[in-house]
């Protein structure tokens, strides 16, 4: 099976712009996670979706969303970019392995605001 | 509350040493237990996970990670290190009887191998 795919895997946005990341999950898998990983926050849970509803989510500000298509692609949403969205963005599709479920992550998408 | 603490931000082992990456939990239910790790530039990559049975797992690249309930703990080991084990370690849970299957994710911990 392929993994988890993310597009871009680099941006550079200027302050005050928006941005869309995509998330293209494992195929089968209908959950999809979102984290943002800096070096001083550590590793933040954004949202997750499940067959195209949001079920979890974060303590992020609006300015943070997603969304999820019924093929199970997924893509998330930054507006008014701050200095300090600068992270490198994972996305992780859930699956059965076994008798639980486990995350596999993408390689991320390194966002740059200057 | 669920929680995962990895009280260790650095940890330094010279090749050929063992190591041991720590990681204590807090769960009100049944802990599901995991272990990931990011090489630089990279995405999480699964390791290890306890769920139930030997309370000894054994996971990817020679790792492996003991269970001990009574200390709440789920340390990561390796008998002898090496360079390319240079990375950050993860460990998280989640309550198995919770039917959300999102995890808590400890703060990570750098694990650096010298040669």
């Amino acid at each position: 099976k392929a993994g988890v795919t993310q597009t871009p895997r680099y941006l550079i946005k200027t302050r005050g712009q928006q941005v869309t990341l995509s998330c293209s999950p494992i195929s089968g898998h209908r959950s999809v996670s979102w984290y943002q990983q800096t070096p001083g926050q550590g590793l933040q849970f954004l949202f997750e979706y499940f067959s195209e509803t949001q079920r979890n989510k974060g303590n992020f500000p609006g300015r943070f969303s997603g969304r999820q298509f019924s093929n199970s692609r997924s893509e998330m949403n930054v507006s008014t970019l701050e200095l300090g969205d600068s992270a490198l963005y994972l996305c992780a599709s859930s699956g059965l392995a076994g008798s639980t479920y486990e995350q596999y992550f993408g390689p991320g998408t390194r966002l740059t605001v200057t | 509350a669920q929680s995962v603490a990895q009280p260790e931000d650095q940890v330094n082992v010279a090749e050929g040493n063992p190591l041991t990456v720590k990681c204590t939990y807090s769960v009100s239910g049944n802990p599901y237990l995991f272990w990931y790790v990011q090489y630089p530039n990279r995405g999480l990559q699964f390791l290890l996970k306890y769920i139930t049975g030997d309370n000894l797992v054994k996971g990817s690249y020679g790792f492996e990670a003991e269970f001990n309930k009574s200390q709440t703990s789920f340390h990561l080991k390796k008998p002898s290190a090496l360079v390319g084990d240079s990375a950050l370690y993860f460990c998280a849970v989640r309550d198995g009887r919770d039917s959300n299957y999102q995890l808590i994710w400890g703060a990570g911990t750098k694990l650096i191998i010298k040669p």
